[in-house]
């Protein structure tokens, strides 16, 4: 069975400090993709990043970064820099076949 | 270019009703996914149509029900609604059938079943 955790229900940091969320993930597929996806208070998700199963190079896009750990079976998420504009829910997924698994989501709040 | 619409955005139903949900897909996508999300979770799968086709289905009574329409638009239909089947429904929208590319969501209906 295929299942996402996201331990951390709620984080709380003032602007500017690092902030890192964690997801663990569980499949027995061999080829498989995952996400990482925003939902603002607006309620639509946004995509952030996608990775497979076979590319554990880690990724920097602005004050965003992404640490894949097949090892742990660990996608974990890090903002630099923190800015009340990313307070929001961030989900993690995983993807095989035709469906995408979510996590239960982590509350991020940012206050200035 | 036209993200994923959904409407309505707001629905109020009582209980024993049947309601129908709507979605245009993003401009170019192919393939729809419909996902149940309460209060504090995660978005769960529903069932996912390509080519007018329910490709799969997540743990959900018959009661939930698709359809596709030859322009890739979806609906989703829920008959004797229960009172636990109030959330935020979220069409997401993608291309080529399959889930690996990454979707397209829109704001999805918020369903109120009182």
């Amino acid at each position: 069975a295929q299942k996402v955790t996201q331990a951390q229900t709620e984080i709380s940091v003032v602007e500017k400090e690092d902030v890192t969320l964690d997801c663990v993930y569980e499949t027995r597929d061999t080829t498989y993709y995952l996400f990482w996806y925003k939902q603002p208070p607006s309620g639509e998700l946004v995509f952030l990043i996608r990775r497979n199963s076979f590319d554990e190079q880690n990724e920097i896009s602005g004050r965003y970064s992404w640490n894949f750990q097949k090892s742990t079976s660990s996608f974990n998420f890090t903002i630099t820099a923190s800015q009340v504009v990313d307070s929001a829910v961030y989900f993690c997924a995983l993807a095989g076949g035709f469906k995408t698994i979510f996590g239960a989501g982590t509350r991020l709040f940012v206050k200035a | 270019d036209a993200g994923v619409t959904q409407s309505p955005t707001h629905l109020i139903k009582t209980r024993g009703q049947q309601v129908t949900l709507r979605c245009s897909p993003k401009s170019g996508h192919d393939t729809v996914s419909w996902y149940q999300q309460a209060l504090g979770q995660g978005p769960q799968f529903i069932f996912q149509y390509y080519e007018e086709e329910e490709r799969q289905r997540g743990n959900f009574p018959d009661r939930f029900s698709g359809h596709q329409f030859p322009n890739y638009s979806s609906e989703l239909n829920v008959n004797a609604l229960l009172l636990g089947d109030s959330a935020l429904y979220l069409c997401a929208s993608s291309l080529g059938g399959g889930a690996t590319i990454g979707y397209t969501f829109g704001s999805g209906t918020r369903l109120t079943v009182v």
